[in-house]
């Protein structure tokens, strides 16, 4: 079975500080990854995806950067960190590729548990 | 632009009660996944929506697609504690990203 572990779980940092979380998935091979950040108690905003190693795709322009150095790979990360970058961030897989017809059931994302990021 | 609306946002009942949760686009969506949230944990799936006018029941919960694949909700019967989380909408449309609604936080009374 698939599997995927996010870490720290919690962190403090102080502001100009760099970052860097990491997600790794288990159990499969070329998903594709995804970085979500959540404000407390509402939706999830898409910060980066990447299909493959080496791509990665940005949706909104930040203080943030993402890697995939490796196939189940999927690095977050900061020179430096400011007050606003505080938050819960989610990392999520889904399977490559995209279904269609009646197997769009299988486009179904799985999220990490999650880091909740304080700055300072 | 919010191209998923999510309502209401916030939702405290009594055990017992039933309610529902909407979520609305102007888009059409290849499918819809609602997914529940507890404190300081990753969304967890509960069902995926994929055929207009699609209902799909989950023991107490029950989940409806609209038939323009544009809107879903969510119906909660007789809701317990145990239901009490944050219940998130995500619609797809077939580029392999998800579009949040902006979640409803639900507190059920004992």
């Amino acid at each position: 079975s698939q599997t995927i572990h996010q870490w720290p779980a919690t962190l403090v940092q102080p502001v100009g500080s760099p970052l860097s979380l990491e997600c790794t998935v288990e159990g499969t091979s070329n998903p594709n990854l995804y970085w979500y950040r959540q404000a407390a108690g509402r939706g999830l905003q898409l910060l980066f995806y990447s299909v493959g190693i080496g791509q990665i795709s940005s949706e909104v322009p930040q203080n943030l950067s993402a890697s995939r150095p490796q196939d189940r790979q999927f690095i977050l990360s900061s020179k430096k960190l400011l007050l606003s970058d505080s938050g819960f961030y989610l990392c999520a897989w889904r399977d490559h590729g995209l279904a269609s017809g009646r197997d769009l059931a299988k486009n179904i994302q799985y999220f990490g548990a999650g880091t909740r990021l304080s700055v300072l | 632009t919010q191209l998923l609306e999510q309502s209401p946002q916030f939702l405290s009942i009594q055990e017992g009660e039933n309610l529902t949760v909407y979520c609305n686009s102007s888009s059409v969506f290849s499918s819809l996944q609602w997914y529940r949230q507890e404190p300081g944990e990753g969304p967890v799936l509960l069902v995926t929506v994929v055929t207009g006018g699609e209902v799909k029941k989950l023991k107490r919960l029950t989940f409806q697609f609209g038939d323009a694949r544009k809107d879903s909700s969510l119906h909660i019967t007789a809701a317990q504690t145990g239901d009490t989380g944050l219940y998130l909408c995500a619609g797809e449309r077939n580029t392999g990203k998800l579009i949040f609604g902006q979640g409803t936080t639900l507190q059920v009374k004992p």
